[in-house]
């Protein structure tokens, strides 16, 4: 099983919809979550930690499930500019210095 | 600006021959870290590094060599290319206090080895 599982989509939406998906993780003991944003093969792009208690930032929310072990990223009012491949990372418990992936999710907005 | 700096960002080389890819960054950042991402595998850790001269293994460390002499620098060799590591390559660096910020990545190099 991979550490970090990710459903691959793609997630076709108009602009102005809400898009929600989910990235699941194997190690209980993992402390640091994160989502990444990465355009067409070029580097990944920090998009926000995701805390125990949850955080938003603007138009996206990200949760932490421990029980199920999933986080999720919300992108509410879904912009074109939205359109990527959104990376979900994990460290591997409580080593902070091994941070894994998932493949990614890819999301498309259109007009 | 502050930044993690890969070279080169393209390269074609042939089976055998010893390449080096070099990664620094201006943000006096103590981890380091090499990732490899191919298609549907996603990015996969080849090396990291917790500070100078301490290195160790991540998931795909096989055929692949690092060092860590200097905090800013850590190149990653390939002492003999092979087509399986056709592939593109990213750096990434942390700080010690980063834990809830992630890693910074490179711009990436592709690399071809034919």
């Amino acid at each position: 099983r991979k550490e970090v599982e990710q459903d691959p989509g793609p997630f076709n939406v108009p602009e102005g919809a809400t898009v929600a998906f989910n990235c699941t993780y194997s190690n209980s003991a993992s402390q640091s979550f994160f989502w990444y944003r990465q355009d067409c093969r070029k580097e990944p792009k920090l998009l926000m930690s995701v805390y125990s208690s949850g955080n938003e930032d603007g138009r996206f929310t990200a949760q932490l499930n421990r029980a199920s072990q999933y986080i999720s990223l919300l992108i509410r009012d879904s912009k074109l500019s939205d359109s990527a491949t959104y990376l979900c990372a994990v460290n591997e418990g409580w080593n902070d210095y091994k941070l894994s992936f998932g493949a990614g999710t890819t999301v498309t907005v259109r007009a | 600006e502050a930044q993690v700096t890969q070279n080169p960002r393209y390269l074609i080389t042939v089976t055998g021959k010893k390449l080096t890819v070099t990664c620094s960054q201006n943000m006096n950042h103590e981890y380091m870290s090499w990732y490899r991402q191919d298609p549907g595998l996603g990015l996969r850790q080849i090396y990291y590094s917790m500070n100078v001269e301490v290195t160790d293994k991540g998931d795909v460390p096989e055929g692949y060599k690092v060092s860590r002499k200097e905090k800013r620098n850590f190149p990653l060799i390939l002492e003999s290319p092979s087509p399986n590591q056709t592939s593109l390559y990213f750096c990434a660096s942390r700080g010690l206090q980063g834990r809830n910020y992630g890693y910074t990545f490179g711009s990436g190099t592709r690399l071809t080895v034919v």
